[in-house]
């Protein structure tokens, strides 16, 4: 069965400093990746996408993924308190419908 | 921008109703989602298309069924409500190829 796995937190973190979420995947045939930010009580925000081995900036967002250990993270420079909220990992795994495969979420708490 | 619209944001319904939660995009995305998010459980799918009138069965297809007779709409149906189907509702869609999903809004159902 195809996982994603995700440390549920909650991850806490300084005003300013650099958050690290990390998250793991079962299947080496993973083609992309995915990070979704969902505040409490609303629906996920997509973020990020990455599909290449390498680093992926996008503003105070850069997105890792490293295939031949099976990992993607998100890291956010310059933390603020907005930041705060659960964010998701997702792997697509190809074939009909697009289907992602998501992570339980990692919440992170940036403290003033 | 992809718009996703979920029919109501809070809903009540009594134990043994019929539910509609709809599902409307603008985008002309061919795959729809439903999932369910409940507290530590994460995102479950519950049905998903990837054509008009096609439907497959996700993780948690038990209570529910859902109908896709033209492309912008998916419609959930709960055939007989129960306490345990209490959650939010989240809609998504995405298009073929490398590409996340799109989230509606949300319904947070309560079954009474």
């Amino acid at each position: 069965q195809k996982e994603v796995e995700q440390n549920s937190g909650p991850l806490s973190v300084p005003e300013g400093a650099i958050a690290s979420l990390n998250c793991t995947y079962s299947d080496r045939v993973s083609q992309s990746f995915f990070w979704y930010r969902q505040y409490s009580g609303k629906s996920p925000e997509l973020i990020m996408s990455i599909y290449s081995n390498g680093d992926k900036e996008d503003g105070r967002f850069t997105a890792q993924l490293n295939k031949a250990s099976q990992y993607v993270s998100l890291l956010i420079r310059d933390s603020q308190p907005s930041d705060s909220a659960t964010y998701l990992c997702a792997a697509r795994w190809g074939g009909a419908g697009n289907m992602l495969t998501f992570g339980g979420g990692t919440r992170l708490m940036v403290k003033p | 921008d992809v718009k996703v619209t979920q029919s109501s944001r809070y809903l009540v319904k009594r134990t043994g109703e019929k539910v509609f939660l709809e599902c409307v995009q603008d985008m002309d995305h061919e795959n729809m989602f439903w999932y369910r998010q409940d507290p530590g459980l994460g995102l479950r799918l519950i049905y998903f298309s990837y054509d008009v009138k096609m439907k497959e069965k996700g993780d948690i297809p038990e209570g529910y069924s859902v109908s896709r007779e033209k492309k912008e709409r998916f419609s959930l149906i709960l055939e007989s409500a129960s306490t345990n189907q209490t959650s939010m509702y989240l809609c998504a869609t995405g298009r073929e190829g490398a590409y996340g999903y799109t989230f509606g809004s949300g319904t947070r159902l309560t079954v009474v």
